[in-house]
């Protein structure tokens, strides 16, 4: 499969734990997007970064949540101390610059 | 902030009928524009690209966009029950040596066979 893999598909998480996305995109795509789909809500950027380097993270919550792509292995979304507004679909999506971009499967968050 | 608007449905149409989807978008200096299509449950699916003032078309699909106006749209002709989804109007929107798809609320689509 040469999509865009994400994992885990679902992840439940207690309140005050800490939740790790992990998204690997798609061969020879360079540029890698987080989107936050809330119930009943839109599409809503969070992060954008290439290799070792975050590009534009406008979208990010202020505090506890960060995203990286490190040289080796996949981008991690990590959310510390989630809280229940946290539940939502993370979607990761991949392109090379200015082509169109395709999403992974996500991840569905659920708080308890 | 750039917005992008479209109709929020639901759109019901019968099987075969055409359905046609319309989106804005404020962002004047866009040049790239995207449908997806998002099965409940499902992650967003790319359909439709469309680039250049005109209509673009690909199978049963036909993206429309009119620059000047800021309006893309898209028509699903012989629609099929298969088609039921929302529709998600995408514009990329580039700025400060970034991009980032911009999406509307999307449109959802009931095909009844």
């Amino acid at each position: 499969n040469a999509g865009v893999m994400q994992n885990p598909r679902h992840l439940v998480r207690r309140r005050g734990q800490e939740a790790r996305l992990r998204c690997s995109p798609m061969k020879g795509h360079s540029h890698v997007y987080w989107y936050r789909q809330l119930p009943e809500e839109g599409l809503k950027f969070m992060v954008y970064l290439q290799k070792e380097n975050i590009i534009d993270e406008s979208g990010m919550p202020k505090e506890r949540f960060s995203a990286e792509f490190p040289k080796e292995g996949p981008s991690i979304l990590r959310i510390q101390q989630v809280v229940r507004g946290d539940s939502a679909a993370y979607f990761c999506a991949s392109s090379t610059f200015s082509r169109p971009q395709h999403f992974g499967d996500g991840t569905r968050l659920s708080i308890l | 902030q750039k917005e992008v608007e479209q109709n929020s449905g639901p759109l019901s149409v019968p099987e075969g009928a055409i359905a046609s989807l319309n989106c804005t978008y404020s962002d004047r200096v866009s040049q790239s524009f995207f449908w997806y299509r998002q099965y409940s449950g499902k992650s967003p699916e790319l359909i439709m690209s469309i680039y250049s003032n005109g209509d673009k078309e690909d199978g049963r699909f036909t993206a429309q966009l009119n620059k000047a106006s800021q309006y893309v749209s898209l028509l699903i002709r012989d629609s099929q029950p298969s088609d039921s989804a929302t529709y998600l109007c995408a514009v990329n929107v580039e700025e400060g040596g970034s991009e980032k798809l911009v999406f509307g609320k999307g449109t959802k689509l009931t095909v009844n066979p």
